[in-house]
């Protein structure tokens, strides 16, 4: 069965600080997808980025990044020069590919507060 | 583009009655996903809804039912409400083609209160 593990229920950080969001995943699928997830305090889910299991390049747009380590079964997410407005709940999420259709399963999420 | 819209967005019921969510999909989504938002289970798969057919179905008791129309539109219907099933449920949509595993896009949520 797939899992994912968000260890950090909640960081706080200062305005500027750049805060890294862990994310540990299970799954006995060889193709898989995973995905991070932005909840403001409005409630909407906002979709960041969805990576593939065979394409272990990291990412960076903006301000966020992400590192992909199948070694550590690991899709950890940076967020460099926080901003206030990055305050709220980060959830990331996995999709098996044999699975018939779209189903992820959650983390726990890690709520990030930045104040100013 | 129109988002993914869900009505109604607030829902006070009372034990024992039913209740049916609406979900509207982005243009040219065809799957729809269910999930249940709680503090103590955090967000959990109810089932996906593709071409009218339910595709996948997560761990929830048999009184949580969907269904998806022509249009893509997607309904759920829990009968029977308890206490526990006091949460935030959100719709998610994707294109949904077989072959690959698409992102998919949220609504802003039906807040659900049992009393």
């Amino acid at each position: 069965a797939q899992k994912v593990t968000q260890a950090q229920t909640e960081i706080s950080v200062v305005e500027k600080e750049d805060v890294t969001l862990d994310c540990v995943y299970e799954t006995r699928d060889t193709t898989y997808y995973l995905f991070w997830y932005k909840q403001p305090p409005s409630g909407e889910l906002v979709f960041l980025i969805r990576r593939n299991s065979f394409d272990e390049q990291n990412e960076i747009s903006g301000r966020y990044s992400w590192n992909f380590q199948k070694s550590t079964s690991s899709f950890n997410f940076t967020i460099t020069a926080s901003q206030v407005v990055d305050s709220a709940v980060y959830f990331c999420a996995l999709s098996e590919a044999t699975a018939a259709g779209n189903k992820l399963t959650f983390g726990g999420g890690t709520r990030v507060l930045v104040k100013p | 583009k129109a988002g993914v819209t869900q009505t109604p967005r607030y829902l006070i019921k009372t034990r024992g009655q039913q209740v049916t969510l609406s979900c509207s999909p982005i243009s040219g989504h065809r799957s729809v996903s269910w999930y249940q938002q709680t503090p103590g289970q955090g967000l959990q798969f109810l089932f996906e809804y593709f071409s009218e057919t339910q595709r996948n179905k997560g761990n929830f008791p048999g009184r949580f039912s969907g269904r998806q129309f022509s249009n893509s539109r997607s309904e759920m219907n829990v009968s029977t409400l308890e206490l526990g099933d006091s949460a935030l449920y959100l719709c998610a949509t994707s294109l949904g083609g077989s072959g690959g595993v698409y992102e998919q896009y949220f609504g802003p949520g039906t807040r659900l209160t049992v009393t």
